[in-house]
């Protein structure tokens, strides 16, 4: 079974300044994707960057860029020029990348709560 | 194109009781999976519907029951609520193409159980 280790509970961060997120994985899986979602206090979970495994380049979007080591087991978040809208819970969550009925669930890390100090 | 949107927002009920939750899928989308997600915890996976059919299961005892409509909306049915199912649910609804690669997962607001 697949397991997910978001080993900061929480972190807080300086507005405009950037912070990293870590989170580690365990799979025997080769083909996955992984995730970082958002969790504002509003509850709606949001989809922040995937990185598929097989691909070598770590994804970026906008402010937001994941340190993707494989063989390391290891996917941070950086989140650079960090805005106030930026707190919220991150969860770093894990999918398999076969596509076999059954195996398409999320397996999501317990969640690191950002602070932006204004 | 509308989103996931799930009903009630919240609700209270009593040990022993049952309660159904309803998810609306986004436009265009499929598949829909549910999850609990305990006060300070990350998401746990109940299952996922396809084809008005369960495929894939967590970890959850039968009493968690689900069904998924021809218009991709679902519910999701707890029978016999106990206090350790106050939690929030969430529905996420994404889009499955034969035996491709399957989609992201978008999330509704969720719906907060309480178990008293």
């Amino acid at each position: 079974a697949q397991t997910v280790t978001q080993s900061q509970p929480e972190m807080s961060v300086q507005e405009a300044e950037t912070v990293t997120l870590s989170c580690t994985y365990d799979t025997s899986e080769s083909d996955y994707y992984l995730f970082w979602y958002k969790q504002p206090p509003s509850r709606q979970m949001i989809l922040v960057i995937r990185q598929e495994a097989y691909k070598q380049q770590n994804a970026t979007e906008n402010r937001f860029s994941v340190n993707f080591q494989k063989a390391a087991k290891s996917f941070s978040l950086k989140i650079s020029d960090s805005q106030l809208g930026d707190a919220a819970m991150y969860f770093c969550a894990y999918r398999s990348g076969v596509s076999n009925f059954g195996n398409e669930k999320l397996t999501f890390g317990t969640g690191t709560r950002l602070t932006i100090i204004p | 194109e509308t989103g996931v949107t799930q009903s009630p927002t919240h609700l209270i009920k009593t040990r022993g009781q049952q309660v159904t939750l309803r998810c609306s899928s986004q436009s265009g989308h499929n598949t829909v999976s549910w999850y609990q997600q305990a006060l300070g915890q990350g998401p746990q996976f109940i299952f996922q519907y396809y084809r008005e059919e369960e495929n894939g299961r967590g970890n959850f005892p039968p009493r968690f029951s689900g069904l998924q409509f021809p218009n991709y909306s679902s519910e999701l049915n707890v029978n016999a609520l106990e206090l350790d199912d106050s939690a929030l649910y969430l529905c996420a609804s994404s889009l499955r193409l034969g035996t491709s690669r399957p989609y992201e997962q978008y999330f509704g607001p969720g719906t907060r159980l309480t178990v008293t």
